[in-house]
């Protein structure tokens, strides 16, 4: 069974550019998430969709930042435009069920953004 | 709000030395507690979790961790360090049912021959 996958796994953009991070979660899992790690510090939430709805979305930075998940299936994060505080490591998950407290999240690799 | 704080943001330790990671936290409710790990060019894998009974939990590779609500600790150890067990560990905690992961900044773990 495939896990879940981001593409690109690295990105480097010069600021202002606009950046589109791709995520499939595991087939069947209803719930994606996406974190975000910036300078090495803690992994921060960014949102959650339930199939294609967005349940929590309380993370997102600003409005630069614009994710999507048509059909329910696979997800994108836009940054338009992007600035440098940006860079870090953009993680998606995935769960078959919301509540996680008896079930794990699958992660993917991570997207290493840098922002020059 | 809750937190997580790892104090220590890089540990060595000699292969076959203990390995002991430390995790607090702070939450105005019981909290259901995790342990991952990240490999180099991989995405974190669950090593263990805590939700609810006994406080020691066994999890993958021989590592566990011991919930200990009055010192608001969820620490990581395993008895002996393995060269495969230099990664990335990051503790994090959800508050209840439907609540969002607070990761810790995780702490890099190098294992010395």
């Amino acid at each position: 069974e495939a896990g879940v996958t981001q593409f690109p796994s690295h990105s480097v953009i010069e600021k202002g550019q606009t950046v589109t991070l791709r995520c499939d979660p595991i087939s069947g899992h209803d719930n994606l998430y996406w974190y975000r790690r910036v300078m090495g510090k803690e992994i921060k939430f960014l949102l959650h969709f339930v199939k294609e709805s967005k349940q929590d979305e309380s993370g997102m930075p600003n409005n630069r930042f614009l994710a999507e998940r048509t059909g329910g299936t696979y997800s994108t994060l836009k940054v338009q435009p992007a600035e440098l505080e940006d860079s870090g490591v953009y993680f998606c998950a995935s769960s078959q069920h919301g509540g996680t407290t008896n079930e794990k999240l699958f992660f993917g690799s991570g997207t290493q953004l840098s922002v020059l | 709000a809750q937190s997580v704080t790892q104090l220590g943001s890089h540990v060595s330790v000699s292969e076959g030395a203990l390995v002991l990671l430390r995790c607090n936290y702070s939450s105005s409710v019981p909290p259901y507690l995790f342990w991952y790990v990240q490999y180099p060019n991989q995405g974190l894998q669950l090593l263990l979790k805590y939700t609810t009974g006994a406080t020691l939990v066994k999890g993958i590779n021989g590592f566990e961790a011991e919930f200990k609500k009055s010192e608001t600790s969820f620490h990581l150890t395993k008895p002996s360090a393995h060269m495969s067990d230099a990664a990335e560990y990051f503790c994090a905690v959800i508050e209840g049912y439907g609540q969002n992961f607070v990761f810790g900044p995780g702490t890099r773990l190098s294992v010395l021959p």
